[in-house]
C-alpha cells in the first residue's frame, strides 16, 4: 500500500517563485493536513482539511494556500516563496477525530 | 491556543538504560498522542491516551497521562539502538487539528 504520497521530495526555489506540493492518500481518510518541520520547532500545522470541501488555517498559515481537490488529494501552494519557508513539509491523513495520523515521507524545500 | 512543551530536548543514553520523556500542556488534554520519527522520515504513531491516569504500553515503551490531564510521560525500558529517533507528543484539544510539541531527540549508543 502506498499510504500517503508526497511530491516532489526535494525542491530548490528562488525567492519570489511559486510552487505546489502535492499530496495523495489511498486510505479513504476524511482528514488531511500539511505541517512544516524546522530545527528545534517540532511540527507546526499550516492548514488542514477535516473533510472534502473544507479547509481551515492551522498555526502558521501565512504565505500558503491549500486546495482539497477531492477526498484523496490535498495540495499546498506557495505563491511567492521566501527564505523563511525553507523547511521540510509533511502531509498527513487520518480518519476524522482519531488522532492517529499517517504521514508522508516529507518534502524538503529550500528557498534561496 | 494550546502549547505543548517537551523535555528534555535531547537525550543521549547508553544501550540498556531506562529513560523518560515528558510532555506538558498549557491546557487540559483531551487526547494526547505519542509519535516517533526516524531521522529523515515521516512520523509513526505510537499510542494515544485520553483518560486521566491512563497508562499504555507497547513493547518496551510505556506512556502515562496524569490525573489532571496536563502532563504525559513516555518511558523506555532497557533502551536499544532501534529506539533512537525524535519523539513528539501531540494534542487535539477537542478539535480535529493535531498540534505537536517541539520534540525530543534520542540517541542510544552501544
Amino acid at each position: 500500500n502506498a499510504g500517503v504520497t508526497q511530491t516532489p521530495k526535494f525542491q530548490v526555489l528562488k525567492t519570489g517563485q511559486s510552487m505546489t506540493l502535492q499530496c495523495a492518500q489511498d486510505m479513504n481518510h476524511n482528514s488531511m493536513y500539511w505541517y512544516r518541520q524546522d530545527p528545534g520547532m517540532g511540527l507546526r500545522l499550516i492548514y488542514y482539511s477535516a473533510s472534502e470541501g473544507t479547509t481551515d488555517k492551522g498555526e502558521v498559515p501565512n504565505g500558503y494556500n491549500v486546495s482539497r481537490l477531492n477526498k484523496r488529494e490535498f495540495s499546498l501552494r506557495l505563491e511567492s516563496a521566501a527564505p523563511s519557508q525553507t523547511s521540510v513539509y509533511f502531509c498527513a491523513s487520518s480518519v476524522w477525530g482519531s488522532g492517529e495520523l499517517f504521514f508522508g515521507e516529507g518534502s524538503r524545500l529550500t528557498v534561496l | 491556543s494550546q502549547e505543548l512543551e517537551q523535555s528534555p530536548q535531547s537525550l543521549i543514553v547508553q544501550e540498556g538504560k531506562n529513560l523518560t520523556i515528558n510532555c506538558t500542556s498549557s491546557k487540559t488534554l483531551y487526547g494526547l498522542y505519542w509519535y516517533k520519527q526516524k531521522y529523515g522520515e515521516g512520523l509513526i504513531f505510537l499510542m494515544m491516551l485520553q483518560k486521566g491516569g491512563e497508562e499504555k504500553s507497547h513493547e518496551k515503551i510505556t506512556a502515562k497521562l496524569d490525573e489532571k490531564k496536563q502532563q504525559s510521560s513516555l518511558h523506555i525500558t532497557a533502551s536499544q539502538p532501534s529506539h533512537a529517533g525524535i519523539y513528539l507528543c501531540g494534542a487535539d484539544g477537542r478539535t480535529d487539528k493535531l498540534i505537536f510539541g517541539t520534540g525530543t531527540r534520542l540517541q542510544v549508543f552501544p
